[in-house]
């Protein structure tokens, strides 16, 4: 069966630095969803890209995030100058075409900011 | 306005019993899909209800939409140990986006 897949699983920076996490989502897909969970908290919404572009974002991706599908199978999350209350989880999340359906999400990326 | 908001909190259970699980919600929704999420990872998807739908079945999941008081419930029939997890609704409301807004979840401890 088809999955998306996110690497790194685990990573820990420092304050500052830049990370960059990947997913590759299921191939036939065409919209793709970044979202994190704080530990102990509920799942939040990031942003959305569908045709090459962002289609929606929330208050919390700010201008230190950035999304990018720089080629057909990988979907990235770039947080350019890490802060504390950066440490989460973060899902990356697919779906296929056509009205509603289910959204099938990846395994995360466990991220620490020290 | 918080959507998708599960009660209980928590629920601890014996093996063999039923969970029930509820989530309430604001705004009209396309859908509502439950995940399943066991302690530190990924989340799983269990099972998706649209808004025209009023129940829904898979295997021991038995699924309730009422969009008229905008809630949906969760049964999960015959628990066993290995159902212990966290259980997250999500509702994906209109526009083109199709996000997800989750609820802050149910811990289910089911006890062997």
């Amino acid at each position: 069966e088809p999955e998306v897949t996110q690497t790194p699983s685990h990573q820990v920076t420092q304050m500052g630095q830049e990370v960059i996490l990947r997913c590759v989502p299921i191939s036939n897909h065409l919209y793709f969803y970044w979202y994190r969970q704080i530990l102990g908290q509920k799942v939040e919404f990031l942003v959305s890209f569908y045709n090459n572009e962002i289609s929606e974002k929330s208050e919390i991706f700010d201008d230190q995030f950035s999304v990018e599908r720089p080629d057909g199978s990988n979907f990235t999350l770039k947080i350019r100058s890490t802060k504390l209350e950066d440490s989460a989880m973060y899902f990356c999340a697919s779906k296929g075409a056509g009205l509603s359906g289910i959204q099938y999400f990846g395994p995360g990326t466990r991220l620490l900011v020290l | 306005s918080q959507q998708g908001e599960e009660d209980p909190q928590a629920l601890s259970i014996q093996e063999g019993e039923n969970a029930t699980m509820n989530c309430s919600y604001k705004t009209s929704i396309n859908n509502l899909q439950w995940y399943r999420q066991n302690s530190g990872r990924g989340l799983v998807h269990l099972i998706l209800i649209r808004s025209n739908e009023r129940e829904k079945h898979s295997g021991r999941l038995r699924v309730t939409l009422d969009t008229s008081k905008k809630s949906s419930s969760l049964l999960i029939t015959a628990s066993r140990a290995a159902d212990t997890a966290s259980y997250f609704c999500a509702t994906e409301s209109g526009g083109s986006n199709y996000k997800l807004t989750f609820g802050k979840g149910t811990l289910l401890t089911v006890n062997p």
